[in-house]
């Protein structure tokens, strides 16, 4: 079936870096997602991606559909404490289902 | 926007017992969906609605689970006979012409002792 591998699965940053997460699927997708979950929350979306080589930016967040359509990435600049979270990408597959397909999330840690 | 909106947001049952959760859509979003989380997860799709037609379910929804939306607005989520490995958070989204954009609600903690 349709997987996405997210990766990394964790990282930790000092306040004021800059994050880069990516997924890949080895089957081709008609969009892709981006979504933050805090703990005991349901997911946020960040930002929608619907052409291949599409760049969006929303605020310090930019992320990429991926020309071959198989992956996209996430950037995060500037980091802050409050973008502490996981990270989830999330595609919807090619064949007219309406499902979302998800990563297995980037847990992100900013140390002030 | 009040968003969408679940309940309850914690369940706690013992193992053999039924269960029922409550979702309420954005009120103009026409697409409604059930996912079910589980630690160190992403979200794993269980089933679709557009309007009050149930169009897409799972291999994860088993005979035990059963999911109506009867008016096209909110829309429930049963769970009869609960087993220790239905403990998950059960999340809802909805969707409205935009595909792909699905908006999540906070979800249902269940735990099954």
């Amino acid at each position: 079936g349709q997987q996405l591998n997210q990766s990394p699965q964790s990282m930790f940053i000092q306040e004021g870096e800059d994050v880069s997460m990516n997924c890949t699927s080895s089957s081709i997708f008609n969009t892709w997602l981006w979504y933050k979950q805090d703990p005991g929350e349901g997911p946020v979306l960040l930002i929608a991606l619907y052409k291949a080589g599409e760049l969006t930016s929303n605020g310090r967040l930019t992320a990429q559909f991926g020309i071959t359509r198989k992956d996209s990435f996430l950037n995060i600049s500037a980091s802050i404490p409050s973008d502490v979270g996981i990270y989830f990408c999330a595609g919807s597959p090619q064949g007219g289902s309406e499902k979302l397909v998800f990563g297995k999330g980037t847990k992100l840690t900013v140390n002030p | 926007d009040t968003g969408v909106s679940q309940n309850p947001r914690h369940k706690i049952t013992k193992r053999g017992q039924n269960v029922t959760f409550r979702c309420d859509p954005i009120s103009e979003h026409n697409r409604l969906y059930w996912y079910r989380q589980t630690l160190g997860q992403g979200p794993e799709f269980l089933t679709y609605f557009q309007n009050e037609a149930q169009l897409e379910k799972s291999r994860l929804l088993s005979d035990r689970f059963s999911a109506e939306r009867p008016k096209g607005s909110f829309s429930t989520l049963e769970i009869q006979r609960t087993e220790q490995g239905d403990s998950a958070m059960y999340l809802c989204a909805s969707s409205g012409n935009q595909g792909g954009r699905l908006y999540f609600g906070p979800g249902t903690r269940l735990t099954v002792l």
